[in-house]
């Protein structure tokens, strides 16, 4: 069974500064992941797909990178509204998701 | 733009039937553009992927919620539907529809699910 594995669970991070993220597979997905972002109360909200395609109307700050096994979410100035958790997703056999991150403020 | 709503009963009984429904707006659930998935996240942890049916009408189910899980198109009045039955307390959640979407490029399928429902609570409690 495919396992995403995000870390680290909480990152504490001051607004302005740059957060990143790792999201690693047990196998390997080429670059079939993507990352959402979820505030309270909320669905999820499409980041990144294809481990470093940035959705519509997406602000620059967010980037991914990454193959394989690999792979990162780089926030590269944290702006009030990041504050949220964080999730990576792939699709091997079927879909799973990393068990995310939350993005708090330091 | 496409847009999805879940509805259905926010209570449901132990070893009953949870079914929802999402409706899909502006835009056609025929039109290939998606494929329709259902997923769900238990208060407070990550989100797991129910299953998924396609234009064809093939479905996909997660491995350990098949034996439960149905999933079925209604083409005439824009919606898909699913069904668990046998529901226990582990399975009350927030139940998201989400369009999916793929690309294919050299070597690989890319998918990702966007755009989501806003999300029904489903509490399974007598």
């Amino acid at each position: 069974e495919m396992v995403m594995t995000q870390s680290p669970a909480t990152l504490s991070v001051s607004p302005g500064e740059r957060a990143t993220l790792s999201c690693r597979a047990s196998q390997s997905v080429s670059s079939n992941l993507a990352w959402y972002q979820q505030k309270p109360g909320q669905a999820p909200r499409l980041l990144i797909y294809g481990a470093s395609t940035r959705a519509t109307g997406v602000p620059a700050r967010f980037s991914g990178s990454g193959s394989g096994t690999e792979f990162t979410l780089t926030i590269s100035s944290l702006q009030s509204e990041d504050f949220a958790v964080y999730y990576c997703q792939q699709y091997y056999n079927w879909w799973t998701f990393g068990q995310g991150t939350k993005v708090e403020i330091k | 733009q496409v847009q999805l709503q879940e509805s259905g009963p926010g209570l449901v009984k132990p070893s009953q039937t949870l079914s929802l429904t999402c409706t899909v707006s502006g835009g056609s659930i025929s039109s290939g553009s998606y494929f329709w998935t259902w997923l769900r996240q238990p208060a407070g942890k990550g989100l797991e992927w129910i299953g998924t049916i396609y234009t064809s009408g093939s479905t996909n189910y997660s491995p350990s919620l098949k034996s439960r899980v149905t999933i079925s198109v209604d083409a005439s009045k824009n919606q898909f539907s699913l069904k668990l039955s046998s529901v226990t307390a582990a399975d009350t959640a927030v139940y998201y529809c989400a369009g999916g979407n793929f690309l294919v490029v050299v070597a690989a399928t890319l998918t990702w699910f966007d755009p989501w429902g806003h999300g029904t609570l489903v509490t399974v409690s007598s």
